[in-house]
């Protein structure tokens, strides 16, 4: 299967603490993203990263790259009860930048 | 960004009747997107709709079980037909949107929540 997978399935901790979760691949991509989504807001794009690139941050968000691992992090600082979603990592394959693959996704839940 | 509705939000049908799910969007784009997702699941593509051309459907999912119209370039409609207990599931839709360069992030709408009894 292409399907990407995340680690944690799950994941929960303190308001202020850092998150880390991790997306896993298995062939060439073109560019990886992350999505959150939650109840009230549905889905959201968060961040892309492209294949030649090695780190992104965006706010509180830091998203790493590793091709010869064929794996992705996002870090999530100083997390706030708000932060409380589903997050996804979705990428598209190398040769083919339109279509999404999906990881499993991490539920995070931050604790006030 | 675009915006993007679909109605309905959520719809409670009988088993072997069909739904059709519509998606609208502020602006102009050239590829909507559908998915489906099973309570607690990551997303599965059911198709991806170009204007003016037939759905490219993916692997599992058929025209006759998902028909899609793409009548222009800001509305998109999926059906579910013949429904099935298992056809219960968040239908979303998405349109893409060019990042920088020739990299495409999606924006989604709200989702359709169905349920089939």
């Amino acid at each position: 299967s292409q399907q990407g997978e995340e680690d944690p399935q799950a994941l929960s901790i303190q308001e202020g603490e850092n998150a880390t979760m991790n997306c896993s691949y298995k062939t060439s991509i073109n560019n990886l993203q992350w999505y959150r989504q939650n109840s009230g807001r549905g889905l959201v794009h968060l961040i892309l990263i492209r294949s030649n690139e090695r780190e992104k941050h965006s706010g509180r968000l830091r998203v790493t790259l590793d091709t010869s691992k064929k794996s992705s992090s996002l870090l999530i600082t100083a997390s706030r009860a708000a932060d409380t979603a589903s997050y996804f990592c979705a990428y598209t394959l190398a040769g083919n930048n339109r279509k999404l693959i999906w990881g499993l996704g991490t539920s995070l839940a931050v604790n006030p | 960004s675009a915006v993007i509705s679909q109605k309905p939000s959520r719809d409670i049908c009988q088993r072997g009747t069909s739904l059709t799910i519509q998606c609208q969007v502020d602006s102009q784009v050239t590829m909507m997107f559908w998915y489906r997702q099973q309570p607690g699941q990551s997303l599965t593509l059911i198709a991806t709709a170009n204007q003016g051309s037939e759905a490219t459907y993916e692997s599992g999912f058929v025209i006759d079980k998902f028909p899609i119209s793409r009548p222009n370039l800001t509305f998109s409609t999926l059906t579910v037909s013949n429904m099935s207990p298992e056809d219960s599931s968040i239908y979303l839709c998405s349109v893409e949107a060019p990042a920088r360069g020739a990299f495409y992030e999606q924006y989604f709408g709200p989702g359709t929540r169905l349920t089939v009894t």
